[in-house]
């Protein structure tokens, strides 16, 4: 059965800290590792999708790390804002099942003004 | 572009009743996803379709789920008879096959609550 990690799975922080949480996923058929932002009363909207060994991507004060030889990704907010507050999901790809994600059950963030 | 488009957002129902919940994908997308989110358990991938034909139905719970996808701009999720337990929120999502990874665009949900 394959498994997604996440941690911590809630978090609390004060505006202008910055902030990581990790996600551990199957270090094997590795295809593609999202990351999703996911706020109260709305739907999940993708932050990015990285597909190869030390991609780094970045959006804004978010950015990812993706280390597929040990099976984690980082993401990482800088000097947090109250509009951060979410929960962040990521979701792993294997090879050859390409469109179906495994869910993590997210970090949760609060940003405290 | 509209979005992924769900119907209805809201459903109250009592137990045994049929349930069907029904998604409009983003036109072009050629996969398209039903979840099912509860505290317990998160996103939980119940089925998804690919050019309208069923892949992977691993995640349906059961017989008295049941999905279909008669054409590239319409699916269903029907649930009969529903129970308490199926109280949930179910996303669709759609996503096309064009890239080499694939972001999924999820639609607003329902809210099902079986009394």
């Amino acid at each position: 059965i394959l498994n997604v990690e996440q941690s911590p799975q809630s978090l609390h922080v004060q505006e202008g800290d910055s902030t990581n949480f990790t996600c551990s996923f199957p270090s094997s058929n590795f295809y593609a590792l999202h990351w999703y932002r996911w706020e109260t009363a709305k739907s999940p909207e993708a932050l990015f999708v990285m597909t190869l060994n030390g991609d780094e991507k970045k959006k804004g004060r978010i950015s990812a790390t993706l280390n597929t030889k040990e099976g984690y990704s980082y993401l990482y907010i800088k000097g947090s804002q109250p509009e951060d507050s979410a929960t962040y999901l990521c979701a792993f790809c294997e090879a050859g099942n390409n469109r179906k994600l495994i869910w993590g059950l997210g970090t949760s963030l609060a940003v405290n003004p | 572009d509209a979005g992924v488009i769900q119907s209805p957002r809201h459903e109250v129902t009592e137990m045994g009743q049929e349930v069907t919940l029904r998604c409009k994908p983003i036109s072009g997308h050629n996969s398209l996803f039903w979840y099912r989110q509860t505290m317990m358990r998160g996103l939980e991938l119940l089925i998804y379709f690919n050019n309208n034909v069923p892949i992977d139905d691993s995640g349906m719970p059961e017989d008295r789920f049941s999905a279909k996808m008669p054409n590239a701009s319409f699916s269903t999720l029907k649930i009969q008879p529903s129970e308490p337990r199926d109280s949930a929120v179910y996303f669709c999502a759609s996503t096309s096959g064009g890239r080499a990874a694939y972001e999924q665009y999820f639609g607003p949900g329902t809210r099902l609550t079986v009394t």
